[in-house]
């Protein structure tokens, strides 16, 4: 089993919906999340972290936290074209300061 | 307030050669980690350095080593480079090892 898991996509959305994200961890302990968004030969961009069960809402994004199920997912609301890119989630495994595992990605593309 | 900047952007050297990569943390920032992304392996961690110390280490060879300044810069080796070494290494910084915020990256191809 994969320490972080996303599924690779695409994932494909019109204009203006929701786009919804998802990502599970396998290390129960793990405490703190983390999505990063990377366009095609650019690099990793943070764009949401997560620390507590719920959600954490910034602009048109939210994370979602769920500890019990060792579920994280993001919400992209009124996608836009300039969202298509792949993102990833991160976890940072308990007592390793420092150090993201990351899952494999998840494409998603914006259609006009 | 500048980001993290990695140095060189590109790089070309041949197999059994060595490389040094350097990166510069956002001003402020003590802990610098790096990673490695290939297409097939996806992101991997090699290492972080939190105050000139390893706090850190991925699963990597020992070919692969680091080593943090008192300024909180972070230099990367590679020893003895192999086909397989080719990727885009990552460097991220953050003030105590939680938010990371990544730099442009540096893209080693060995031939």
């Amino acid at each position: 089993q994969k320490e972080v898991e996303q599924n690779s996509g695409p994932l494909s959305v019109p204009e203006g919906a929701i786009a919804s994200l998802n990502c599970t961890y396998s290390d129960r302990g793990s405490q703190s999340f983390f999505w990063y968004r990377q366009y095609s030969g650019k690099s990793p961009e943070l764009i949401m972290f997560i620390y507590s069960n719920g959600d954490k809402e910034d602009g048109r994004f939210t994370a979602q936290l769920n500890k019990a199920s060792q579920y994280v997912s993001l919400l992209i609301r009124d996608s836009q074209p300039s969202d298509s890119a792949t993102y990833l989630c991160a976890v940072n495994p308990p007592g390793n300061t420092g150090k993201l595992i990351f899952g494999q990605g998840t494409t998603l593309q914006v259609k006009p | 307030k500048a980001g993290v900047t990695q140095t060189p952007r590109y790089l070309i050297k041949t197999r059994g050669q060595q490389v040094t990569l350097s990166c510069s943390p956002i001003s402020g920032h003590r802990s610098v980690s790096w990673y490695q992304q290939t297409p097939g392996q996806g992101l991997q961690f090699l290492f972080e350095y939190f105050s000139e110390t390893q706090r850190n280490k991925g699963n990597f060879p020992g070919r692969f080593s680091g080593r943090q300044f008192s300024n909180s810069r972070s230099e990367m080796n590679v020893s003895t480079l192999e086909l397989g070494d080719s990727a885009l290494y990552l460097c991220a910084s953050s003030l105590r090892g939680q938010e990371a915020f990544f730099g442009q990256g540096t893209r080693l191809t060995v031939v």
